[in-house]
């Protein structure tokens, strides 16, 4: 059963342009979110999180949107750059687990 | 460069074989993991070590072997594989297991296994 779900699995962006990814979780239990960015070739690192008693966490060019009510969570990256290409995972996890429940992954491609 | 390393990346093994993934961590961590990642799917959690000891297995079939001799080694030891297992493997590292999953889990690249 998927607690995290990234519904997108593509997202084409121009560079210089805004780029949104979606995560929704089921599990009310979560607490602390996070997004991993992955290259190919590469293991997925780190990129920024969130605690569920915040609705936003800003770190430069990225930014993480978390709606409680809705079980829903946004990354936004301003300005897309062509670096940004790659797989973004979004994960979750509760209090006193240990255990990252990740999505599928969206792939975002950002054009010239 | 994470600081956690994986050997081989890429591994191509016959149904028969018996072959092991090495992981090693350079950032004085105690909680190792091993995941697996299956083309366009989660990464699913398979074990987790806190300190050398196994703290968690997520119902990983037997011919997955896991072993920790230390806090900066992490082996996955295989034999009599499924084509099914062929997949993405990766090791990753954190301070801690710590509750609230805010002890950041650092990974390795990954070894790429195929099963024939």
């Amino acid at each position: 059963d998927q607690q995290v779900k990234q519904n997108s699995p593509s997202l084409s962006v121009q560079e210089g342009r805004i780029s949104i990814l979606n995560c929704d979780y089921t599990n009310s239990m979560f607490d602390y979110f996070l997004w991993y960015k992955k290259y190919p070739a590469e293991g997925p690192t780190f990129l920024i999180s969130i605690s569920s008693i915040k609705d936003k966490n800003e770190d430069g060019r990225f930014t993480v949107f978390l709606n409680k009510s809705a079980k829903h969570l946004s990354l936004h990256i301003v300005p897309s750059q062509p670096g940004d290409s790659a797989v973004y995972f979004c994960a979750a996890t509760g209090r006193n687990d240990y255990k990252l429940s990740f999505g599928a992954g969206t792939t975002v491609t950002v054009r010239a | 460069e994470t600081g956690v390393t994986q050997t081989p990346r890429h591994l191509v093994m016959g149904m028969t074989n018996k072959k092991s993934l090495k992981c090693e961590q350079h950032l004085g961590h105690n909680a190792m993991y091993w995941y697996k990642q299956s083309a366009k799917k989660p990464l699913e959690l398979m074990f987790v070590y806190s300190l050398e000891e196994r703290v968690e297995n997520n119902s990983v079939p037997s011919r997955f072997s896991p072993e920790c001799p230390n806090s900066s080694h992490l082996f996955l030891h295989l034999h009599t594989l499924q084509p099914e297992d062929s997949a993405l493997y990766l090791c990753a590292s954190s301070r801690s297991p710590a509750g609230g999953g805010e002890e950041t889990q650092y990974f390795g690249p990954g070894t790429r296994l195929l099963v024939l």
